[in-house]
């Protein structure tokens, strides 16, 4: 158990519908990182907030989007889905810009 | 769990032998790599890292070796077992917090 968790497990859902996904951190990190891990793309870093910021972006689309929250846990907001949206969706947390922890992820399926 | 990255490449090693597994990485200007396995149905684990101003770090039945000329970063195991059976990625960061993993390579155990 990394310390970090993360709600839903799993997920379905239809194309053009909007889903949050959710994750806390562990105790006493700050930063909060989301992957996205697709069979054909391998792990994706989207993007890094740190102590309610966002401090780094990678190949996150125009229709996702995050905050970190004053109690640092931070939501994952996926809109307009399609079907190549489908894919594990795993948040990390990091004290610093170092060992992340990941957690066990939530598994969307848009149909 | 779900099967990670159905086209990776695979390196399939006798139980008891030594597995090296190799990453090519991209940007010239990451200074912090991490090797990461991952099981089926869970999160990246941390396994080992290592900065840039070093090329070699020993852990517990891991060595992970930097050659930043030819940019390349790999991953040993000793006496391998069936245990270290998972995907492993190598990951880069920059001081402009770009992280990017590899494609990952899947270790199979033969008994």
């Amino acid at each position: 158990d990394s310390g970090v968790t993360q709600t839903p497990k799993h997920l379905i859902t239809a194309t053009g519908q909007r889903v949050t996904l959710r994750c806390s951190p562990r105790s006493g990190d700050l930063s909060v990182y989301w992957y996205q891990q697709s069979l054909d793309q391998g792990l994706q870093f989207l993007i890094q907030y740190y102590n309610g910021e966002e401090r780094a972006k990678g190949n996150i689309l125009e229709r996702f989007s995050a905050q970190q929250f004053p109690d640092l846990h931070s939501e994952l907001n996926l809109s307009s889905l399609e079907l190549g949206d489908s894919a594990l969706y795993f948040c990390a947390s990091s004290l610093k810009l170092d060992e992340q922890f990941f957690g066990p992820g939530t598994r969307l399926t848009v149909l | 769990g779900e099967s990670v990255g159905l086209h990776l490449p695979t390196l399939s090693v006798q139980e008891g032998d030594n597995s090296i597994i190799n990453c090519a990485y991209s940007n010239s200007a990451s200074d912090y790599f991490i090797w990461y396995k991952q099981e089926s149905g869970k999160g990246p684990q941390f396994i080992i890292d290592i900065r840039s101003n070093m090329d070699k770090r020993q852990g517990q039945r891991v060595t992970v070796l930097l050659n930043k000329t030819v940019k390349h970063l790999s991953l040993q195991i000793a006496a391998t077992q069936p245990g270290d059976s998972a995907v492993y990625f190598c990951a880069e960061y920059s001081s402009a917090s770009k992280i990017i993993f590899g494609s990952g390579t899947r270790l199979s155990i033969r008994p």
